[in-house]
């Protein structure tokens, strides 16, 4: 099983502010198998990232992914007061087919 | 665009079945996979099972003894039963499409809360 730490837990910053989000998996991956989402309180989660880079549908430039083998990270660039909600990454694998990040959590300071 | 609206009781006593529905709208079922995903209150997210129409299926091993997943086609739904639940299946249940060959889900319904109680 491929396990997915998020850090930090809790990230606290201001408007304005550049937000980096960490996805290491325990194993390398393949970048197509990696994807980010947002959730915000009382709501779904929603696509952000595919492919570890490609922005999905009406999503910000603002929010960008890279990463490779191990290692993945999200960039805000800039905070908006929109932005502040929980960030999971998820892998598409063998067994099980899915997992997610525990999250990370981006609070305004 | 697809929509999805998951539906079923809201309370389950201990021991008894979990069942749950996912009705879509905007799209055929027959297109993609089809997946439910859970969320403990304050924890974080867990794939249970994901379905495509014809009846392939693969589930989470670590649910795959209590988990059924189907798909009646006639109505655009997508089901989940959980067997012998416990309070450890008290979550929010989602079900989403399995888009992008199936990498990521995308769009996903808006959430069920189901509490496991007596």
């Amino acid at each position: 099983e491929i396990v997915l730490t998020q850090s930090p837990g809790t990230l606290s910053l201001s408007l304005g502010d550049r937000a980096t989000l960490s996805c290491r998996a325990s194993q390398n991956i393949s970048s197509t198998f990696l994807a980010w989402y947002q959730q915000k309180p009382g709501q779904a989660p929603r696509l952000l990232i595919h492919d570890a880079s490609s922005r999905a549908t009406d999503v910000p430039d603002r929010f960008s992914g890279s990463g490779s083998g191990a290692d993945f990270t999200l960039t805000i660039s800039r905070l908006e007061p929109e932005d502040f909600a929980v960030y999971y990454c998820q892998q598409y694998g063998d067994s099980p087919l899915y997992t997610f990040g525990q999250g990370t959590k981006l609070e305004i300071k | 665009q697809v929509q999805l609206q998951e539906s079923g009781p809201g309370l389950v006593k201990p021991s008894e079945t979990l069942a749950l529905t996912c009705t879509v709208s905007g799209g055929s079922i027959t297109t993609n996979f089809w997946s439910w995903i859970r969320q403990p209150p304050g924890k974080g997210l867990e794939w249970i099972g994901s379905v495509f129409y014809s009846g392939r299926i693969r589930y989470n091993p670590s649910l795959k003894s209590r988990v059924t997943i189907s798909v009646e086609t006639s109505n655009n739904q997508v089901s989940l039963q959980v067997t012998s639940v416990t309070a450890a299946d008290t979550a929010v249940y989602y079900c989403a499409r399995s888009s992008g060959a199936n990498r990521w889900f995308d769009p996903w319904g808006q959430g069920t809360l189901v509490i496991v109680s007596s």
